[in-house]
């Protein structure tokens, strides 16, 4: 079944500093890919999705994340961090082995964000 | 004009109770979703419902029961409640007739198990 794995539980950086956040896939086929963020004692939002239309995809709030194919990588980026970026972020993939019905999530990663 | 709600948005109550959540999403989809959040943070389906269909039931006790009056409500019925079904629990919706369609969440519901 395809998943997800999001390499770091925590992430720190400081505000100004580019944020990565990495997201790997397993599927056989390329998947529907998205990032999702979580604000404390809220619901997801979603934040940017990977749908085969373009490799780079623009989200809100200033970030975006590439697929590539060859590394099975979705990673987000931002160029520079704000206060208000800190959350749990999520990488989630819908894929053929389940007949993109069901949306698996990775573990997530929580951004830091210090002054 | 929210556009998926859940109730209540706390819910504490005791071991060997029986309770329920209520979900209803104003987007027009045609699936909903139960997902449960546990204290790592970690996300996992529980159901899934397209048109009042049920699709996907996960490994789940049979303690828990959705049900789908129509396609805009999806409520989450839990008997005998447990202390490890402490957790957040989302309700979330999608067009799955659109290929890749995101799922929307609401804002989830903390269950406290005393």
């Amino acid at each position: 079944a395809q998943s997800v794995t999001q390499l770091g539980s925590h992430v720190s950086v400081s505000e100004g500093a580019l944020v990565l956040l990495r997201c790997n896939y397993s599927s056989s086929v390329p998947p529907y890919l998205f990032w999702y963020v979580q604000y404390p004692n809220q619901g997801l939002q979603l934040l940017l999705k990977y749908t085969s239309a373009a490799t780079l995809v623009k989200g809100i709030n200033g970030f975006e994340a590439e697929f590539k194919k060859s590394e099975t990588s979705f990673h987000l980026t931002k160029p520079s961090a704000h206060m208000s970026d800190a959350a749990e972020y999520f990488c989630a993939v819908y894929g053929p082995d389940t007949g993109y019905s069901t949306l698996t999530f990775g573990k997530g990663t929580m951004l830091l964000v210090s002054p | 004009d929210t556009a998926v709600s859940q109730t209540p948005k706390y819910l504490v109550t005791q071991m060997g109770n029986d309770k329920s959540i209520k979900c209803e999403q104003n987007l027009g989809h045609d699936t909903m979703y139960w997902y449960k959040q546990d204290s790592k943070k970690f996300l996992k389906i529980m159901f899934s419902y397209n048109n009042k269909e049920l699709i996907i039931n996960e490994t789940v006790p049979n303690r828990f029961s959705p049900k789908s009056p129509d396609k805009a409500h999806l409520n989450l019925h839990i008997n005998s409640l447990e202390l490890g079904d402490s957790a957040v629990y989302f309700c979330a919706s999608s067009q799955q007739s659109a290929e890749g369609s995101p799922l929307h969440f609401g804002n989830g519901t903390r269950l406290t198990v005393t």
